[in-house]
């Protein structure tokens, strides 16, 4: 079990739902990421939070919504989501320097019907 | 633009036998590359981090190699066992970047 716990582990929503994701570090790192796992594709970058400020949004749509209250937590807000939205959807976190690995959650499996 | 390939995306091998899982990238500028593990339906575990200054790094069983100018990284996993079996994941971190960019992955299953 790493130092990066994420709820709930697995979510079934409909396309007209509003839910969250939560992740939560316990490391005393100053900063937190999403990913987000499709099938037969690379994990891509969503977000980046550096010290509580959101530093990288990778194009993602809108219906995709972080919040990062301090730097042990951050949040994923879903609303009108799309079946292609289905995935794992991982947390990460580490310090703010180049040479530090990131530590990652369980991830959310989310189902969009 | 950064781009990470995995070969071969699966590999079947017998218990004891001695592997190589292969990643390249495209942009040479990178900070370093780690492997990591994931097993099904559970988050990444890093296994090795290798900087872009480092030539490899070894933990126990296993060994990875970084040649920067290629653009080729090695994870050589010697004597496999049934409780290798996973996908292993390559990613890189670009230079003036925070992010990882990931290989799409192996997928190893080791027989007993």
């Amino acid at each position: 079990e790493t130092g990066v716990t994420q709820t709930p582990r697995h979510l079934v929503m409909g396309m007209t739902n509003k839910k969250s994701l939560k992740c939560e570090q316990h490391l005393g790192h100053n900063a937190m990421y999403w990913y987000k796992q499709s099938a037969k594709k690379p994990l891509e970058l969503m977000f980046v939070y550096n010290f509580k400020e959101q530093t990288e949004n990778n194009s993602v749509p809108s219906r995709f919504s972080p919040e990062c209250p301090n730097s042990s937590h951050l949040f994923l807000h879903l609303h009108t989501l799309q079946p292609e939205d289905s995935a794992l959807y991982l947390c990460a976190s580490s310090q703010v320097t180049r040479e530090e690995t990131q530590y990652f959650g369980p991830g959310t499996r989310l189902l969009v019907l | 633009k950064q781009e990470v390939t995995q070969i071969p995306a699966a590999l079947s091998v017998p218990e004891g036998e001695n592997l190589v899982l292969n990643c390249s990238f495209t942009d040479s500028a990178i900070y370093n590359l780690q492997w990591f593990r994931q097993d099904p339906g559970k988050g990444l575990t890093s296994l090795l981090l290798i900087q872009s200054s480092q030539r490899e790094q070894t933990s126990g069983r296993l060994n990875a190699s970084l040649d920067k100018s290629s653009g080729r990284s090695t994870l050589y996993i010697a004597a496999s066992q049934p409780g290798d079996s996973a996908t292993y994941l390559c990613a890189v971190k670009p230079t003036g970047f925070q992010k990882l960019v990931f290989g799409t992955g192996t997928r190893l299953l080791v027989s007993p």
